[in-house]
């Protein structure tokens, strides 16, 4: 079975700082990894996705992760903090079912907080 | 805006009424999923439809139940409610069963 752990559950950042939100993954074949934004009151946004191709994957909003195969790991980067990036982050796997099913399993979630 | 559209966007109801929610997908997109947002259980997936065949089943109590209609539309039944079915609900659609899914902005349900 597939499954993420977010390694931090509350992340607190100045802005202009950097941004890291940790995530390890655990896969027995090679996984399809997501990362999700939430913000207060609204739905869940795609922030960037890998599916094998490159290991480093870059998104909306200056995110990026790098898919590490060694360390289990997909950590989100982001070199300047801005105050409209504090929400909710999800680390996302995504586990193929027979017939065809496809199903995300998610994180607990990483609360960003960006302070003046 | 993803193009996923749901509603209610709130729901109040007391425990034991049955309660129906619905979802709209992207135009285009034959895949419809439902997820569960709740305190306790975070994001759960609950299950999956493609065309109007039940694809995939999560974490479903037997008092939910689903369905997708020939217009692609899905719609989420809730019975027999329980304090504890209070969460958000979201829904999602994909174009297919293996591209990345797009969610809608939710429904809150509040059981008293």
């Amino acid at each position: 079975a597939q499954s993420v752990t977010q390694l931090d559950s509350h992340v607190s950042v100045s802005e202009g700082t950097p941004v890291l939100l940790r995530c390890n993954y655990s896969s027995s074949y090679s996984p399809s990894l997501f990362w999700y934004v939430q913000h207060p009151n609204k739905g869940l946004q795609l922030l960037l996705k890998y599916t094998s191709a490159a290991t480093l994957v870059k998104g909306i909003n200056g995110f990026e992760a790098e898919f590490k195969k060694s360390e289990t790991s997909f950590h989100l980067t982001k070199p300047s903090a801005h105050m409209s990036d504090a929400a909710e982050y999800f680390c996302v796997v995504r586990a193929y079912g027979g017939g065809g099913g496809n199903k995300l399993t998610f994180g607990t979630g990483t609360q960003l907080k960006v302070e003046l | 805006d993803s193009g996923v559209t749901q509603t209610p966007k709130h729901l109040i109801t007391a425990t034991g009424q049955r309660v129906t929610l619905r979802c709209s997908p992207r135009s285009g997109d034959l895949s419809v999923y439902w997820y569960q947002q709740s305190l306790d259980q975070g994001l759960q997936f609950l299950i999956q439809y493609y065309n109007g065949e039940e694809r995939a089943k999560g974490n479903i109590l037997e008092r939910f139940s689903a369905q997708q209609f020939p217009d692609l539309h899905s719609e989420l039944n809730l019975s027999s409610l329980e304090l504890g079915d209070s969460a958000l609900y979201f829904c999602a659609s994909s174009q297919d069963g293996a591209n990345e899914q797009f969610f809608g902005p939710g429904t809150r349900l509040t059981v008293l």
